[in-house]
Parts: structure tokens; sequence; C-alpha cells
């Protein structure tokens, strides 16, 4: 069946330098690609998509990129704040489906 | 994006009893969805809570087990019935506004089944 996989599952990083997740995907009609923050004991919360006619979408400090040939897309997060701290999900869905296929998460501390 | 309630927050259960969880949301919306999270794991997808019918599972989870209604646009529950142990978790429900293929997410009832 299809899958998303996520790399790495914990990831340390000193505050202000960039932090990068990578996750692949098995179905290759997926055209949405939405990345979730969940803070403990929080709901995940969107913080940034793409969908698969753009290579790349930046929102401030929080860029993805999306590469449609080797299925595969990035969250990338530069001059890292100790609240960017948190479980970071990426997800999959094929328009019409409504299903998101969700990667395992990336536990990510921003170390002061 | 909407603004989605779930209650209650926590709850804790009796194994072999039940507990129905209420999602409701501000806005009429196009699809519901209720997920389970497992501590420090994935969210997995249960069911797409139909309005007006029977609700769609995915592979792992049944009707009799998981009971969903769907009423109206804006409000949905999910039942967990007969619990165990292993039904201690976080369960969430989402919605997708209209059209927009994106899910926000309700807060969550955490249960804890002893």
């Amino acid at each position: 069946g299809e899958n998303v996989e996520q790399h790495p599952s914990t990831l340390s990083v000193q505050e202000g330098d960039s932090a990068v997740i990578k996750c692949t995907y098995s179905d290759s009609a997926s055209n949405y690609f939405p990345w979730y923050k969940q803070e403990l004991g929080k709901r995940p919360q969107l913080i940034i998509d793409i969908r698969s006619n753009v290579g790349e979408k930046k929102d401030q400090r929080i860029a993805v990129t999306l590469n449609k040939t080797a299925k595969h897309f990035s969250l990338h997060i530069t001059e890292t704040q100790p609240e960017d701290s948190a479980v970071y999900f990426c997800a999959a869905s094929r328009s019409g489906t409504y299903k998101y296929i969700f990667g395992t998460g990336t536990r990510l501390k921003v170390l002061a | 994006s909407a603004v989605i309630s779930q209650k209650p927050s926590r709850d804790i259960c009796q194994r072999g009893t039940s507990l129905t969880i209420q999602c409701q949301v501000d806005s009429q919306v196009t699809m519901m969805f209720w997920y389970r999270q497992q501590p420090g794991q994935s969210l997995t997808l249960i069911a797409t809570a139909n309005q007006g019918s029977e609700a769609t599972y995915e592979s792992g989870f049944v009707i009799d087990k998981f009971p969903i209604s769907r009423p109206n646009l804006t409000f949905s529950t999910l039942t967990v019935s007969n619990m165990s142990p292993e039904d201690s978790s976080i369960y969430l429900c989402s919605v997708e506004v209209w059209q927009q293929e994106t899910q926000y997410f309700g807060p969550g009832t955490r249960l804890l089944v002893l």
C-alpha cells in the first residue's frame, strides 16, 4: 500500500542553525503535501503545504521543496529558535481521495 | 480554517465500557475524519465520517468497535466500544474545509483505559 517515509526520527540543532526533514512517498499520483507541527500535548497544526505543480514554497523561515521525479519532499527551517522544538509530520495525498498518508514524525530539538 | 472542538478533552475509563467522543465545527465542512495517535506515534486514520451515510473505515478498523455518526455538516461522534487498555490513545477529529484539501485538527481526546 501507499506509505510515506520520514527522516530523521530525531534531530537536534543549535539555535540559529538550519534544520532539514525529508520525506519520500510511494504513490506517484500524490499531488498535495502538507507539513504539520505538533507541540507536546497539542493538536497538529498546519505550517506549510505544497502542491505538485510547484517545486518550492517559502513562508518566512520555513520552506518546502518537492522533487516529483524522485518522489520526495523536504521541510527546511532556517534560523531555528527554541519555540521550533516540536514533532513535525509530513503527509501526502491524492486529489479526490481526501486521505492523508502521514510520515512517522521527526522530533526536533533546538538547543539554546 | 475552522474552529474545531472536541468533548471530552480527556477521560479515564474501565475496560469493557464505551466512550463517545464528540467533534463540533463552527462552519460547514465537506469531510470529517477520525484519527488515532498512540503515544509517541504518528497519526493513523480510523475512518471518514460521511454525512447521512455509513462511515468509510480503514483497514484494521471496524464499525462494531468504532461506530461513527455524522448527522449534519458540522458534527460527528466516534464511539470506542468495549474498551481495553490497548485503546488508550489520543483520538483526533479533523475536517477539510470546502475544496481546500487541507485538513485541520481538533484538540484531541486523551483516553486512558484501565
